[in-house]
């Protein structure tokens, strides 16, 4: 039963448009949620996160909102560039004594030119 | 900085080989992790270490061993590998069990015929 769940395997974005991942969780211990960003051959970077305290936190032209409610949350590029076509990996933790990462599958994301 | 660095990048086994393989971080972090990656499944938590001589098994822990002798280092063991062992793994460091956001090496890809 997956926790972390990324319906969309793919999505295409033309150059400058508006990119929106998006992300489902049903653990509602969930409290700290992170968008990692993955290039073909390399690790995982971590690209922004958000704790369950807020509803939306931004970093340059990447946004991140979680609607609790929901148990959804959401990543926005804005503008895309084709640099940021990479695979997307929405990530969740619940505070403890370890916090574990629990990932969802993981959005291939295609900025055209 | 080197950050964390696994080795080999690339490795092909046979069934019931075993192999060790290779993390070590340079940044003094308590906490370091082992992922495997599949299509569809995301990244899956294998084993972890808060710290030297502490280890718990994660998600998926069945067929692999591991150890922490010193803070820079948390090798993956595969005692007899098998094709089902087929995937890319990830090894990652962390600060401190309280940190959240989790560095990544960049992969080691395992085939097991």
């Amino acid at each position: 039963d997956q926790q972390v769940k990324q319906n969309s395997p793919s999505l295409s974005v033309q150059e400058g448009r508006i990119s929106i991942l998006n992300c489902d969780y049903t653990n509602s211990m969930f409290d700290y949620f992170l968008w990692y960003k993955k290039y073909p051959a390399e690790g995982p970077t971590f690209l922004i996160s958000i704790s369950s305290i807020k509803d939306k936190n931004e970093d340059g032209r990447f946004t991140v909102f979680l609607n609790k409610s929901a148990k959804h949350l959401s990543l926005h590029i804005v503008p895309s560039q084709p640099g940021d076509s990479a695979v997307y990996f929405c990530a969740a933790t619940v505070s403890g004594s370890a916090r574990q990462l629990t990932f969802g599958s993981g959005t291939q994301l295609t900025v055209l030119p | 900085n080197a950050g964390v660095t696994q080795t080999p990048k690339f490795q092909v086994l046979k069934t019931g080989q075993s192999m060790t393989l290779q993390c070590a971080q340079d940044m003094n972090h308590e906490y370091m992790s082992w992922y495997r990656q599949d299509p569809g499944m995301g990244l899956r938590l294998i084993h972890y270490s808060v710290g030297a001589g502490i280890t718990d098994q994660g998600e998926v822990p069945n067929g692999y061993n591991v150890s922490r002798s010193t803070t820079e280092d948390f090798p993956l063991r595969l005692l007899s590998a098998a094709p089902s062992q087929t995937s890319v793994y990830f090894c990652a460091s962390k600060r401190g069990i309280l940190i959240n956001e989790q560095f990544f090496g960049p992969g080691t890809r395992l085939t097991v015929l």
